[in-house]
């Protein structure tokens, strides 16, 4: 079945540091690939998405790009700030092909930002 | 703010107990999904509803059920309470795009 893997945490950073957080994922479709942040105490949010190969899904600074060829989704950051401290999980799910809409998740990987 | 609403927010009870979860979903989306979080097993997909309808289901225990209503409210029902199904339980909803919204949770604790 289909599953994602993201880099084990956690990873903790200095305030302004480089963030990438990887992520692959196999298929037998065609999915749509999501991040989503949890921030302590809360649900998730949806942070960005890419549908389609070479889609760059972007927002709040953040950035992943989706790459079939190395079915990869890495998230990444140029200047993390301590409001970023959060778990982050990187998704899939096949609506639009015909496969499963549920949401198939990674473990989740846990940054600490530091000031 | 998602749109999506569950109560309770804590819920706290005994082993051997049954327990209602209660998700409203956003305005106008008729997909309704539950998922279960935990630290051993992470999120793991329950069950989802369409306008009603069962469409699919994932790891979902049988002492488990769900419903939704004609107001595209879902009730998640969870009997037979065993320590080890204290969790969070989210409630997502979706309409006409791929993107799934998630309510706050409800975080059950069995004792």
């Amino acid at each position: 079945g289909d599953s994602v893997t993201q880099m084990e945490g956690p990873v903790t950073l200095s305030e302004e540091a480089c963030l990438t957080i990887n992520c692959t994922y196999t298929a037998t479709g065609y999915p749509s690939l999501f991040w989503y942040v949890q921030y302590p105490g809360e649900g998730l949010q949806l942070l960005l998405k890419a549908t389609k190969a070479d889609d760059k899904g972007s927002n709040k600074g953040f950035e992943a790009t989706y790459r079939k060829e190395t079915t990869s989704f890495h998230l990444e950051k140029g200047s993390v700030q301590v409001s970023d401290s959060a778990v982050y999980f990187c998704a899939l799910s096949d609506l639009w092909r015909g496969g499963s809409e549920k949401l198939v998740f990674g473990k989740g990987t846990k940054l600490t930002v530091n000031p | 703010d998602s749109g999506v609403t569950q109560t309770p927010k804590h819920l706290i009870t005994a082993t051997g107990q049954r327990v209602t979860l209660r998700c409203s979903p956003r305005s106008g989306d008729l997909s309704v999904y539950w998922y279960q979080q935990s630290l051993d097993q992470g999120l793991q997909f329950l069950i989802q509803y369409y306008n009603g309808e069962e469409r699919a289901k994932g790891n979902i225990l049988e002492r488990f059920s769900a419903q939704q209503f004609p107001d595209l409210h879902s009730e998640l029902n969870l009997s037979s309470l065993e320590l080890g199904d204290s969790a969070l339980y989210f409630c997502a909803s979706r309409g006409d795009t791929d993107t799934q919204y998630f309510g706050p949770g409800t975080r059950l604790t069995v004792l």
